[in-house]
């Protein structure tokens, strides 16, 4: 497809589990970012990406959140331990890389619901 | 740090009413400022920026002019619809230049 694609689109798990969530970008957008979105807030950013390394990882919350995209196109974000407060949509954005005049330009995928029990 | 406040909602109008929805930034430096939407069952999608001061973005009839003197970047449309139902986020640049801050997000809900 055309778009930003994530997978699942729904996660139901328990508390103390491992989750992964995938996101295939748009072909040729180097850049790749995953958001957290609570009920009723904004895009919280997590982690960005430029290529296969992690440009800034400052929005990760703690060391149980990983995220990896080890050929510079899918990536994966890894829960480890989960808790009833990661429940949220993680959403996962790609774009041309910052700095071009298309900076903030973001493709957002449909996000992955993910709900902690 | 880098921020944005919105106003609260949700707002409420009647088709072919007139929009104003507010948002304010933190003034670290000149932003590049954003609009998003998202409808309902879709994901976030660029709506209009504006990168530099006294920049006017417009599309689909919504407009923001970005104001430096105020640090704002006010979204407006003079007459809604109601498929302009959606949620709406105001963001900027963060000062790396890498990444979006975005505000809360304000819900639009027009009736006929």
């Amino acid at each position: 497809g055309a778009g930003v694609s994530q997978t699942p689109s729904n996660k139901v798990t328990e508390k103390g589990k491992y989750v992964e969530l995938r996101c295939d970008p748009i072909s040729g957008h180097t850049a790749l970012y995953w958001y957290r979105q609570s009920l009723g807030q904004g895009p919280e950013f997590l982690i960005y990406f430029q290529g296969t390394g992690a440009a800034d990882d400052s929005g990760l919350p703690n060391d149980r959140f990983f995220a990896v995209r080890p050929e510079g196109s899918v990536s994966t974000l890894k829960i480890q331990r989960t808790e009833r407060g990661d429940s949220a949509v993680y959403l996962c954005a790609s774009s041309q890389p910052p700095g071009t005049a298309n900076t903030g330009e973001l493709f957002f995928g449909e996000g992955s619901r993910l709900t902690v029990l | 740090g880098d921020s944005v406040t919105q106003m609260e909602g949700p707002v409420t109008l009647s088709e072919e009413a007139f929009l104003t929805i507010n948002c304010t930034y933190t003034a670290t430096g000149y932003p590049s400022l954003f609009w998003y939407v998202q409808y309902p069952g879709e994901g976030l999608q660029l709506l209009l920026k504006a990168t530099k001061a006294d920049d006017k973005g417009s599309n689909k009839g919504f407009e923001a002019t970005y104001r430096k003197e105020t640090t704002s970047f006010h979204l407006e449309k003079g007459s809604v619809q109601v498929s302009d139902s959606a949620v709406y986020f105001c963001a900027r640049v963060n000062s790396g230049y890498s990444t979006l801050t975005f505000g809360k997000g304000t819900m639009l809900l027009v009736s006929p």
